[in-house]
């Protein structure tokens, strides 16, 4: 059964710095992971997908990674900006067989707060 | 091109009453998923479509039910409404492509059940 764990739960710093948000999954055999951000009241927007055969992608300041083996993905976001405050939450796939559908379980994501 | 599109985006209902709710996919998009998000619980799966047809469904009761059009339009139904439907609903639509599938979500249908 997969689980989707985030830490921290929420998280406070001072505008400029570089943080690291943490995902980790139980089930490694995925085959994507997807990273989304969700501001208060609003659908989620998609910030980044990994392919299982990649180690890391990156779409301006985010950069996410993926680590199978350790059953963990992080997302990175440098010089960060009171604009990035939001929850951030990751998504992995698990698969209904035979008819090969797919649902994504979520993590509780990180809520950030960025401090002008 | 035009995102996922939820309507309505709020409603307020009484226990015992019933609800519909609708969702427009991205066009071309033929996967529709449906995901309730709660502060308690998180985002949960609800049920999802492929052309027309429920492929799987989450750990809900069957007061909730849905159906998919043969344009790919989605609607959610709740019946006996209960104070614990309370939630945002959220719908996503995808190419579902073998190896690289991405979640479009719509802005969410917010409920509160009184």
């Amino acid at each position: 059964k997969q689980e989707v764990t985030q830490i921290p739960a929420a998280l406070s710093v001072p505008e400029g710095e570089n943080l690291v948000l943490n995902c980790s999954f139980t089930d490694s055999a995925i085959y994507n992971l997807q990273w989304f951000r969700q501001d208060p009241g609003k659908g989620l927007t998609s910030l980044l997908l990994i392919q299982s055969s990649q180690r890391e992608q990156t779409s301006g300041r985010l950069n996410a990674s993926l680590d199978k083996s350790s059953g963990r993905s992080t997302l990175y976001i440098a010089a960060s900006q009171p604009g990035d405050s939001a929850t951030y939450l990751c998504a992995a796939p698990v698969e209904f067989l035979p008819v090969q559908a797919y649902k994504y379980i979520f993590g509780t994501g990180t809520r950030l707060k960025v401090l002008a | 091109k035009a995102g996922v599109t939820q309507t309505p985006r709020y409603l307020i209902k009484t226990r015992g009453q019933q609800v519909t709710l609708s969702c427009s996919p991205i066009s071309g998009h033929r996967s529709v998923s449906w995901y309730q998000q709660t502060p308690g619980q998180g985002l949960q799966f609800l049920f999802e479509y492929f052309s027309e047809t429920q492929r799987n469904k989450g750990n809900f009761p069957g007061r909730f039910s849905g159906r998919q059009f043969s344009n790919s339009r989605s609607e959610m139904n709740v019946s006996t409404l209960e104070l614990g439907d309370s939630a945002l609903y959220l719908c996503a639509s995808s190419l579902r492509t073998k190896t690289n599938e991405k979640l479009f979500f719509g802005s969410g249908t917010q409920l509160s059940v009184l």
